[in-house]
């Protein structure tokens, strides 16, 4: 069974730059696909975007297009989700989250989806 | 971007009663729709996909239905570890979820 396991809390000053790290044991790392699920103080979940390993292929939501970056090091099954130009909206819990149930066959972002095993959440707060 | 509505935003209820609780999209989603449910300061888990599969080890007493753009989450008699947010959320196109139903002890 596939085990995702963040980095640790995180207080970051606006303008910084934030790196969290998910690591996956358990399964196969590299035909999974990775999400990065955030959600604010008191509101819902929200699809960040996602890396297909075996592909290569990331996809980012146009809200965090040019201010996400999404990767892997797959010597060590560890996926990274890296945020620039922090401000205080991007205090949240930051979720990785993967689709095990099926085994991805292509780099489609359909896979984004049905996630069955959840990292534990990595709590960021932004502030001066 | 495809746009889920849940409702009711909050739903009361005792344990054993019924819950419905549904999901609207903006536009087809053909039948690729998934539920989670979330407890205070826990991450989200699977109960159910592709509107209707149940994931491994969810109680039957969830159940999905719907297609297009109407789905349907019920939890047919509620026990009192049920009570927490559920969202749901779509794959076509890029995903997005919907804005949740606090399912509340009445």
């Amino acid at each position: 069974q596939v085990q995702l396991v963040q980095s640790g809390a995180e207080v970051k000053k606006p303008g910084s730059s934030l790196k969290v790290s998910c690591k996956a044991s358990g399964g196969t790392f590299s035909t999974s696909a990775i999400s990065w699920v955030r959600q604010a103080p008191g509101q819902g979940l929200e699809w960040m975007g996602g890396i297909i390993p075996i592909f290569g292929t990331t996809n980012y939501a146009q809200k965090f297009q040019g201010r996400v970056t999404i990767t892997t090091d797959e010597s060590t099954s560890t996926a990274y989700m890296e945020l620039n130009s922090l401000r205080s909206e991007d205090t949240a819990v930051y979720y990785c989250a993967s689709l095990t149930m099926t085994t991805v066959t292509t780099g489609d972002p359909y896979y984004y989806y049905a996630m069955d095993v959840w990292g534990q959440g990595t709590t960021v707060t932004v502030s001066s | 971007e495809i746009v889920l509505t849940q409702s009711p935003a909050t739903l009361s209820l005792s344990p054993g009663e019924r819950a419905t609780l549904s999901c609207r999209a903006s536009q087809s989603v053909s039948s690729f729709l998934a539920w989670y449910q979330q407890k205070p300061g826990q991450a989200p888990r699977l109960l159910i996909y592709d509107a209707s599969n149940r994931a491994t080890g969810i109680p039957a007493r969830f159940s999905g239905s719907g297609s297009g753009t109407d789905f349907t989450l019920t939890i047919s008699s509620l026990e009192p570890e049920d009570f927490a947010v559920y969202y749901c959320q779509q794959r076509n196109n890029w995903p997005t979820f919907g804005q949740g139903t606090r399912l509340e002890i009445k």
